[in-house]
């Protein structure tokens, strides 16, 4: 079946430098994924709408110049979070829709740790 | 896009059949209910979509009443492996994949 690979799956970065996370759709296309955070104990949290040849669509209060997002081919979409503070480490997710309602396919995640 | 409300919070025993009720008065006429199932630092997983009535897989059933202003997902003689947050969510094919997720239910399955 579709599958959605997320790499790493857990980093561990000095406060400061830059992290970036990776999606991957191994077996079918993605022109759109989707970006989420989650804290410990909490929901998940939409972050951005990564469109594949196009600008991102970020959610309200997330900065988009913190949260770069990227999809330069119909496979591959990446998050990277820049000058990293600790109240940036989070679980961080990708998902990549299957059907046109509300089905998908998520990464297995990346325990981001900003030290 | 819909509201869920769902209990924070539910235990059970290992064998017995678990019923998780979803609230979502507002949902629209092309709406579908879904199921999601976290585990801890794992991405979720789909488990169940239905639009109305009853639906069936191997995993678990959905039980949608004619109103559709809840659902009730059924998991049939659950084991420790089912702990697990479930999230209910509600939507239609205009949203293209994009989910917004509730508080969930945290299942704990005790021995």
């Amino acid at each position: 079946g579709a599958v959605v690979s997320q790499h790493p799956s857990w980093v561990i970065c000095k406060s400061g430098t830059s992290v970036k996370i990776e999606c991957r759709s191994l077996d079918f296309q993605a022109t759109t994924m989707f970006w989420y955070r989650q804290f410990p104990k909490q929901s998940l949290m939409l972050m951005a709408t990564s469109n594949e040849g196009s600008k991102a669509t970020y959610e309200q209060g997330v900065e988009k110049d913190k949260f770069l997002i990227n999809h330069a081919s119909l496979t591959l979409s990446t998050l990277t979070v820049t000058s990293a503070h600790p109240e940036d480490s989070s679980f961080y997710i990708c998902s990549a829709p299957i059907t046109l309602n509300t089905e998908a396919f998520f990464g297995q995640g990346t325990r981001l740790t900003v030290v | 896009l819909a509201k869920t409300t769902q209990p924070i919070s539910m235990d059970s025993y290992e064998g017995q059949e678990v019923n998780i009720t979803c609230s979502h008065n507002n949902i629209a006429t092309n709406d579908y209910i879904t199921w999601y199932q976290q585990f801890p630092s794992q991405g979720p997983r789909f488990i169940i979509q239905g639009y109305k009535t009853k639906v069936t897989n191997e995993v678990a059933s959905l039980f949608i009443p004619a109103d559709r202003k809840s659902s009730t997902l059924s998991l049939p003689r659950v084991s420790l492996s089912d702990t697990a947050v479930y999230y209910c969510l509600v939507g239609d094919y205009n949203q293209g994949g994009k989910l917004i997720f509730g508080q969930g239910t945290e299942l704990s399955v005790k021995p």
